[in-house]
């Protein structure tokens, strides 16, 4: 059975630390995978795609990983800042599979302390 | 701005009345998709649309229905059939064709009493 799963379910960190979150995905075949943000009370909003070629892409603050062959993705957040507090959502595609076919984890939320 | 809209922000109703959640986009997107999240559980997928006057059952399409009588506007109708309606209502839209980004409204709370 296709499945993510995301780890921690929960974090809290303090501003200015480092974070990793992860997702683990038993998706096969494989075509890509999304890191979202979503803010409490709001929509999801896209921060990176990985697909099967990929092993590292930044888009700022946010690095994220993948590692195919271990079926394993983790977002790095640097720096963290007060506005990161949100849910993380990993979201596998399968490879062939229709729009309707994506995978979601349930999500890691991630609390920034003063 | 291009983005969705979905309305209203919250909704009361009460049990046995069916209700309309309301999406509209002008992103020019194909496809159109309707997520429902409780929580503790992953996004699932009730309804979506690649085109105007088709779409398709999603997970758990039981208890809902949809139109797509234009692009811009994908309406979910939660009716009395739908035994657990109280959540978090999430309208997407797409590009069509992979990789897919999906592009959320900011959601509907339902909650029946």
């Amino acid at each position: 059975k296709n499945q993510v799963e995301q780890s921690p379910q929960s974090l809290i960190i303090l501003e200015g630390k480092n974070c990793t979150l992860q997702c683990n995905y038993t998706v096969s075949p494989f075509s890509n995978l999304r890191w979202y943000k979503q803010d409490t009370g709001r929509g999801p909003v896209s921060l990176t795609i990985m697909t099967f070629s990929e092993n590292t892409k930044s888009n700022g603050r946010y690095t994220a990983t993948l590692d195919a062959d271990t079926k394993q993705s983790s977002l790095h957040i640097t720096a963290s800042q007060l506005s990161d507090s949100a849910s993380y959502i990993c979201v596998v595609s399968p490879y062939g599979g229709s729009q309707g076919n994506l995978i979601f984890g349930k999500g890691t939320k991630l609390s920034v302390k003063p | 701005d291009g983005g969705i809209t979905q309305s209203p922000k919250y909704l009361f109703r009460k049990e046995g009345q069916n209700v309309t959640l309301s999406c509209e986009q002008n992103l020019n997107h194909d496809a159109m998709y309707w997520y429902r999240q409780d929580p503790g559980q992953g996004l699932r997928l009730i309804y979506y649309s690649q085109i105007v006057n088709d779409f398709q059952k999603g997970d758990i399409a039981e208890g809902y229905s949809v139109s797509r009588e234009k692009k811009e506007s994908f309406p979910l109708t939660v009716t009395s059939a739908q035994k657990n309606p109280t959540a978090f209502y999430l309208c997407a839209s797409s590009i069509d064709g992979p990789p897919v980004k999906l592009h959320f409204g900011n959601g509907t709370r339902l909650t029946v009493t």
